[in-house]
């Protein structure tokens, strides 16, 4: 039953080392967000696509990437991983419809730890 | 620029002890206020939407509540199985889908 899914749960990777972390969905949603949400802080927008459309928020940093093959894969990649960027990275989808969206459903989230 | 705001950062409470959570936010053009639970290394799990002041939704032992500048998360009789972390997020308009959250309120239910 599972609707979001991310893949892997848990990655760890060496400093400056690139990683990709998946998303997919089975909702047939056309919205889907990338978060970076760290230890006791509010989940970070830091993209997203609404149908093909990518917005990228302001403060990105361009070491983070976005790729989004069809509806239903998502996948975020981090070009140099530096310590700061460890942390949970959540996958969102919603159903959007010009007016407003539909509420947003969240994957279990990629923890990431860069050693 | 879109905000939301969360107090208290945490709450303690007994089991038995009702209380409230709030949410206030500074949108442009309201289009939808979200509450969400998190529970530890997990994804936050959806529980309301609330589109417009004076409108009400209940699921439990909660109850959210929306006015023009502010939401509340009412908490009724928790048990020691509500403690997670509650975030709330708004969706404003001409933003594209955009989902701004709020720093969250981790609560905690003691038996």
């Amino acid at each position: 039953d599972a609707m979001v899914i991310q893949n892997p749960r848990y990655q760890v990777t060496q400093f400056g080392k690139p990683v990709t972390l998946s998303c997919s969905q089975t909702l047939n949603h056309n919205v889907m967000y990338w978060y970076q949400q760290k230890s006791s802080q509010a989940p970070k927008l830091l993209f997203h696509y609404y149908d093909k459309d990518f917005n990228n928020e302001a403060d990105t940093p361009d070491n983070f990437q976005s790729r989004r093959p069809n509806t239903s894969f998502c996948f975020l990649d981090i070009r140099s991983p530096g310590l700061g960027d460890a942390a949970m990275y959540l996958c969102a989808t919603s159903f959007g419809q010009g007016f407003g969206n539909t509420e947003a459903f969240f994957g279990q989230g990629t923890r990431l730890t860069v050693v | 620029e879109d905000q939301v705001t969360q107090s208290p950062e945490a709450l303690r409470l007994q089991e038995g002890e009702s209380s409230s959570l709030n949410c206030s936010y500074t949108v442009s053009g309201l289009r939808g206020l979200f509450w969400y639970r998190q529970d530890p290394g997990k994804g936050p799990e959806f529980l309301f939407t609330l589109y417009s002041a004076g409108e009400e939704k209940e699921k439990e032992r909660l109850k959210a509540t929306l006015t023009k500048k502010e939401s509340f998360l009412h908490i009724t009789a928790p048990k020691p199985e509500d403690s997670a972390t509650y975030l709330c997020a708004v969706q404003g308009g001409n933003q594209g889908g955009k989902l701004i959250f709020g720093q969250g309120t981790e609560l905690s239910v003691k038996p």
